[in-house]
């Protein structure tokens, strides 16, 4: 079975520098997750899409923006990294309703030097 | 507010034992979700079970059995007869009901090692 796809799988950026994550969701899941996990922590929310529009927010930088797109990919861009932002970036989709559970991509791996 | 504890920070087995993985969460809604997932050192994140907040009935997977007491607010995990590929960090889930999206809200995990 299809699964999230994620790209890339490893990103290295210096600071002040931008960063661009791209997300593939379940064919027919209509809702995308972003989700950051800092080392030794849990995910945290960052921000949802339903039907490529925003659907919630969580404790995302204003440096950090997302959209959906046409054909329900999903991108994360980053601006003005700083160390901090290093850590793992899941995306993660599901189908709308209940809630059902999210299946998450393999997450890309930031390192801000 | 929304919270999930996972008091076990790390816990340590032998293969072939069994262990319980706790979980307590806090809502102040009626109706809501929880779920469990895995994640394996090679670091994605593996949905294990949902469970909605009307069906206390206790589930059982292959060695895997979870047990869920609303009286209690707890949401447990049971591996039984642990095999080496069970090591992993595990970590119980809360989402609430509304909007077209929800979000999970995560413990912070359970490390589980099993020795051989």
């Amino acid at each position: 079975a299809a699964g999230v796809i994620q790209s890339p799988r490893h990103l290295i950026k210096e600071k002040r520098e931008t960063a661009t994550l791209k997300c593939y969701p379940i064919p027919r899941h209509d809702t995308v997750y972003w989700y950051q996990q800092g080392p030794g922590q849990d995910p945290q929310f960052l921000i949802s899409f339903y039907e490529k529009m925003q659907s919630d927010k969580g404790s995302i930088p204003d440096r950090f923006s997302a959209q959906q797109f046409s054909d329900y990919h999903s991108e994360l861009n980053m601006s003005s990294l700083e160390l901090g932002d290093s850590a793992l970036y899941f995306c993660a989709s599901s189908l709308a309703g209940p809630p059902y559970e999210q299946y998450f991509g393999p997450g890309t791996r930031l390192t801000v030097t | 507010a929304q919270k999930v504890t996972q008091a076990q920070t790390e816990i340590s087995v032998v293969e072939k034992e069994d262990v319980t993985l706790d979980c307590v969460y806090e809502t102040r809604d009626t109706t809501y979700y929880l779920f469990w997932y895995k994640q394996p050192p090679s670091g994605e994140l593996v949905f294990l079970i949902r469970r909605n907040s009307f069906d206390e009935q206790n589930e059982i997977s292959g060695r895997y059995s979870w047990n869920f007491q609303k009286s209690t607010s707890s949401f447990n995990f049971t591996i039984t007869a642990s095999q080496v590929v069970d090591s992993a960090v595990y970590f119980c889930a809360l989402s609430e009901v509304g909007g077209a999206t929800n979000k999970l809200i995560f413990g912070t995990g359970t490390l589980l090692a099993v020795q051989p």
